[in-house]
């Protein structure tokens, strides 16, 4: 199947600061991303579907201004965590659609701790 | 409202055994299905899919069957493996290009040695 990288798999950041996690399909275009949290013990939770070029769409009660998400080409897709607070901790995962491929290619996933 | 429904948090079967995940959903506009695994802190891994169009798919020991009319689906490990042991979601999707897809809750099975 296609490939997907997330980058970092794990992150520790203080309280108050930002973090952005980085998801990249390698071997096709992806024309849609989208970006799930996780919660433990808890099914994937859809935070944004975006398409490249254009501004992303947000799910109900998911703050724009805290998870900004840029989708500048057809490979990369990036979610900021802006003044991160311990609450943002959590398992984010991104995937990724397009090349003619009905299924959705999920990255490896990050693990976010705020301290 | 959960559109995508597993009503078996957990499941437990033996080595060698039949594994059977089942998956309900609401939405009529759902068109194409798919099964995921995830281990824990790792991404999902897709498994399989189904389209609507169809009854029933094969991929090696895994087999989906669509029963549309009542929206049900199932997902048939033979035989179960230790390493099948992980939490699988079912999603769905309207068969529209870039559409998001709706996760059901997860099934954790265990295989047991």
């Amino acid at each position: 199947g296609a490939v997907v990288s997330q980058h970092p798999s794990w992150v520790i950041c203080k309280s108050g600061t930002s973090v952005k996690i980085e998801c990249r399909s390698l071997d096709f275009q992806a024309t849609t991303m989208f970006w799930y949290r996780q919660f433990p013990k808890q099914s994937l939770m859809l935070m944004a579907t975006s398409n490249e070029g254009s501004k992303a769409t947000y799910e109900q009660g998911v703050e724009k201004d805290k998870f900004l998400i840029n989708h500048a080409s057809l490979t990369l897709s990036t979610l900021t965590v802006t003044s991160a607070h311990p609450e943002d901790s959590s398992f984010y995962i991104c995937s990724a659609r397009g090349g003619g491929n009905t299924e959705a290619f999920f990255g490896q996933g990050t693990r976010l701790t705020v301290v | 409202d959960q559109q995508v429904k597993q009503n078996s948090p957990s499941l437990s079967v033996q080595e060698g055994r039949i594994s059977i995940l089942n998956c309900d959903y609401t939405n009529s506009m759902f068109d194409y299905f798919l099964w995921y695994k995830k281990y824990p802190a790792e991404g999902p891994t897709f498994l399989i899919s189904i389209s609507s169009i169809k009854d029933k798919n094969e991929d090696g020991r895994f087999t989906v069957f669509l029963n549309k009319s009542a929206k049900h689906l199932s997902l048939h490990i033979v035989p179960s493996q230790p390493g099948d042991s992980a939490v699988y979601f079912c999603a769905a999707t309207p068969d529209n290009y870039g559409q998001n897809f709706v996760f059901g809750p997860g099934t954790r099975l265990s295989v047991l040695p």
